[in-house]
């Protein structure tokens, strides 16, 4: 069974392009959830969803972010006009069941 | 607002030097106590899940157990390929199945 994917791995934008993060969940977990990690701080929460479904996005930043997880394929993490705060590490984490989540090797953005 | 946090931020141990890694939580409204290694650059491995008082998991070098007010990680021996950064999350009810995340403890073990 495959772990959780992410892609791409790397992504470097410039300032006011769009990036966007994959994410594939683990074989049989339909709950997805975003997480950022900024240089020198800990994980924090961004969004949850389910298929089609966002379940809790009150970490997400209200303007340029959006995400979603549609019926099929990958989840999908978008920033638009991206800015240099928004340079991190982005980590998809999936749960069969809401309790425990696995997490994916992130994608490391990087906005010059 | 639930809290998780992590002491100490840093620890370094010679080989074979057991320790404990500490982390405190809101006590009201905790659902499960988490544990993951993150090794640099890649993403957190899930270690192990609490969810009672009195509870205790283990895995090779690795213990962790749950208070009421705390969680433990004990590493009993430790070698160098134990050295990672250790975090600490906790799923609390009224969060909605998000996890709070600790700061971390970054563990460097010496040979």
């Amino acid at each position: 069974n495959a772990g959780v994917m992410q892609n791409p791995r790397h992504l470097v934008r410039r300032r006011g392009q769009e990036a966007r993060l994959r994410c594939s969940p683990m074989k049989g977990h339909s709950h997805v959830y975003w997480y950022r990690q900024l240089p020198e701080e800990g994980l924090k929460f961004m969004v949850y969803l389910q298929k089609e479904n966002i379940i809790d996005e009150s970490g997400m930043p209200k303007e340029r972010f959006s995400a979603e997880f549609p019926k099929e394929g990958p989840s999908i993490l978008r920033i638009q006009q991206v800015v240099r705060g928004d340079s991190a590490a982005y980590f998809c984490a999936s749960s069969p069941t809401a309790r425990e989540q696995f997490f994916g090797p992130g994608t490391r953005l990087t906005v010059l | 607002e639930d809290q998780v946090t992590q002491s100490p931020e840093a620890l370094r141990l010679q080989e074979g030097e057991s320790s404990s890694l500490n982390c405190s939580y809101t006590v009201s409204g905790l659902r499960g106590l988490f544990w993951y290694r993150q090794d640099p650059g890649k993403g957190p491995e899930f270690l192990f899940t609490l969810y009672s008082a009195g509870e205790e998991k283990e895995k090779e070098r690795l213990k962790a157990t749950l208070t009421k007010k705390e969680s433990f990680l004990h590493i009993t021996a430790p070698k160098p390929e134990d050295s990672a950064t250790y975090l600490c999350a906790g799923d609390f009810y009224n969060q909605g199945g998000k996890l709070i995340f600790g700061q971390g403890t970054e563990l460097s073990v010496k040979p």
